[in-house]
């Protein structure tokens, strides 16, 4: 059964970079078929896709956040990670991993979520 | 973007009774290839992550009840909830996968129990 947890500060002032990390468990990043994404979810509200990562390293972001994500992926440590810079109180979510399925094209296992404030 | 809408907002329905949610995409998310549509629901509780309950738009996930149904095409579809159960009472959203990598979800509809 694989497993994802978020890991990483639940309190972030404004300009400064959120760093959050996932680590899977249950199975490997590097077999292949699944691409690693983030998600967020800001309080009280819908779900917005932030990017994904392949275990070879390539990756894809919305274009609404492309200029200050960056997705990375530590095949060694089977994590994989997220930096947003310049956060605004607007970036405050909780913020998921999730597997995507390459063959189902969804998303089928999730992270349980960690909240992430920034507030001076 | 392809924008997912999602009606009604929120619902209250008598325990076996049947709870009806409708998703609409601003454009077809139907393959022609594959005859595929690329349309995802999902579960969420209070406190918890989204649970993936319907995929290709009625495909049920390994382990979710069979109460639960997809149907539609195109445009416009609806998870249907047979026999509404009180572990059901949730947030349920709609996604779009045909435009991956950029995937959008729509805005949820909460169910309740009347």
């Amino acid at each position: 059964q694989v497993q994802l947890q978020e890991s990483g500060p639940g309190l972030v002032k404004p300009s400064q970079t959120l760093s959050l990390t996932c680590t899977v468990s249950g199975g490997s990043i590097s077999s292949g078929g699944y691409y690693w994404s983030w998600i967020r979810q800001h309080p009280g509200k819908g779900l917005e896709w932030i990017g994904y990562i392949y275990y070879s390293g390539s990756t894809y972001y919305n274009p609404s956040l492309k200029s200050r994500v960056t997705i990375s992926v530590d095949t060694s440590k089977n994590q994989f990670s997220l930096k947003l810079s310049s956060v605004t109180a607007a970036d405050t979510a909780v913020y998921y991993c999730a597997r995507d399925n390459m063959v189902r094209g969804v998303f089928d296992y999730w992270g349980q979520g960690t909240l992430v404030t920034v507030s001076s | 973007d392809i924008v997912m809408t999602q009606s009604p907002d929120s619902l209250a329905v008598s325990l076996g009774e049947r709870a009806t949610i409708n998703c609409k995409s601003s454009q077809s998310v139907l393959y022609s290839s594959n005859n595929k549509n690329y349309l995802a629901w999902y579960q969420q509780k209070p406190g918890q992550p989204p649970k993936l309950l319907i995929y290709w738009a009625s495909t049920r996930e390994s382990g979710v009840p069979d109460r639960f149904s997809g149907s539609g095409s195109g445009t416009d579809f609806t998870l249907t909830i047979s026999s509404l159960q009180a572990e059901d009472v949730a947030v349920y959203y709609c996604q779009q996968y045909y435009s991956t990598p950029l995937f959008t979800f729509g805005p949820g509809t909460k169910v309740d129990i009347k």
